[in-house]
């Protein structure tokens, strides 16, 4: 079953928009992860925050994790038409052997030029 | 550096086929990783290895079979291809699980099933 659910499913927005994706998770993590998919494309991790982290930035991304609500968002400022892309959450669950990820559904997100 | 290099890019096969999907990494990575993509859907874990000569089973491993006899290569065989194994299938990799990594991703294999 998926551990991570994505909210929302697909998002439409202005370039230079911010754009907010939301992930949950139902057990306990030791890290979550964000990768984006451009179309025809494999995963390209972005970044990745620790259960002992509560905000990490990278560039024009930012992350929050609340491990008490078990969720996490992803922050991208200033958006640009090449930032179209699927976003997903992973989620590596305590206790899972061979560092194995569970991915959420993903986000769609589209930046109208 | 070509990173994960999977093959072939698109396949089409009639069900009752088999065939067998490649997955090569030029990184010296220990673990490697076959998913599964449906539309719609995030990726599902078919199965995965934590070294030469290691296989274990994910969460969807009912139809495949993998083997990894080199530590650069993780196969993938499909035996008799059925129409619902028609998918986006995904190889990834990690150097170790020292402390958390992210996963390098191939571009994909599309197979569709007759």
């Amino acid at each position: 079953s998926q551990q991570g659910e994505e909210d929302p499913q697909a998002l439409s927005i202005q370039e230079g928009e911010n754009a907010t994706m939301n992930c949950s998770y139902k057990t306990s993590i030791n890290n979550l992860q964000w990768y984006r998919q451009n179309s025809g494309r494999g995963l390209v991790h972005l970044i990745l925050i620790r259960s002992n982290e509560r905000e990490k930035h990278s560039g024009r991304l930012r992350v929050t994790l609340d491990t008490s609500k078990k969720s996490s968002s992803l922050l991208i400022t200033a958006s640009r038409a090449a930032d179209t892309a699927s976003y997903f959450c992973a989620t590596a669950p305590k206790g899972t052997s061979g560092s194995r990820l569970t991915f959420g559904e993903g986000t769609q997100l589209t930046v109208n030029p | 550096n070509a990173g994960v290099t999977q093959t072939p890019k698109f396949r089409v096969l009639k069900t009752g086929q088999s065939m067998t999907l490649l997955c090569a990494q030029d990184m010296n990575h220990e673990y490697m990783y076959w998913y599964r993509q449906d539309p719609g859907m995030g990726l599902r874990l078919i199965h995965y290895s934590v070294g030469e000569g290691t296989t274990a089973k994910g969460e969807v491993p009912d139809g495949y079979n993998v083997s990894r006899l080199k530590k650069q290569n993780f196969l993938l065989g499909l035996e008799s291809a059925a129409p619902s194994q028609t998918s986006v299938y995904f190889c990834a990799s990690i150097a170790s699980s020292m402390g958390g990594e992210p996963q390098h991703f191939g571009d994909g294999t599309r197979l569709s099933i007759l």
